[in-house]
């Protein structure tokens, strides 16, 4: 079974502190993605990585920047963060495969920022 | 960009009823279609997805059909029991080389016992 797993399920922090989720798949995926997930507004991709080194601007990627140094992990840095960052974030992996488009997530961060 | 509209946003059916969700999507060049259930405390998991190319799948109890013309697929869910309950969120992804893929807002299944 794929596996995605991120380094913390619950997680509090102070306004203007910079702030680092970790997320780590198994399956040599190319493909990782950080979403965040609001009440009403469904999942907004925030950068996702298209392999090792790369990375690609979401839809809503201000106040965020991401890193991918290895295949298997993909970091969401909040530089400065702000209350209203306060939210779930999930991370994904995906391997392209000509039939299978399928994203693999992690059981999600829930960061608080006050 | 691609933008996707989910109804209703949350639902209630009795145990063994059927339960419908309509997803509208609004770049005709999306070319697949997934759906994704999202128990609570876990991430969202594929249940059913569809390509462009055909207009109806099924998977035992769950169903997808998808309507090109009208660009708008919807789930289906039969002989619903508790389990069922989550949310549910349906995305259509674009033909382009990084398969960008766009969530709906979710909608929230329960199915009362």
């Amino acid at each position: 079974d794929v596996k995605v797993t991120q380094s913390s399920r619950y997680l509090v922090k102070r306004t203007g502190e910079k702030v680092f989720l970790e997320c780590v798949q198994d399956m040599d995926h190319e493909n990782m993605f950080w979403y965040r997930q609001d009440p009403g507004l469904g999942l907004r991709l925030i950068y996702f990585s298209y392999d090792v080194k790369m990375k690609e601007k979401g839809d809503i990627p201000e106040g965020y920047s991401v890193s991918r140094e290895k295949k298997e992990r993909f970091s969401l840095i909040l530089e400065s963060a702000s209350t209203n960052q306060t939210s779930m974030y999930l991370c994904a992996s995906r391997l392209l495969r000509e039939k299978s488009y399928e994203q693999y997530f992690g059981p999600g961060t829930r960061l608080t920022v006050t | 960009g691609e933008n996707v509209e989910q109804h209703p946003s949350t639902l209630s059916v009795q145990e063994g009823d059927s339960a419908v969700i309509k997803c509208t999507y609004s770049d005709s060049a999306s070319n697949y279609f997934p759906w994704y259930k999202q128990e609570l405390g876990k991430g969202p998991q594929l249940i059913i997805d569809i390509r462009s190319n055909v207009g109806e799948k099924k998977d035992q109890r769950i169903a997808v059909t998808l309507n090109k013309t009208a660009k708008h697929f919807s789930l289906h869910i039969t002989e619903t029991q508790p389990e069922d309950s989550a949310v549910y969120f349906c995305a259509a992804s674009d033909s382009g080389g990084y398969q960008k893929v766009t969530f709906g807002t979710g909608t929230k299944l329960q199915v009362i016992p």
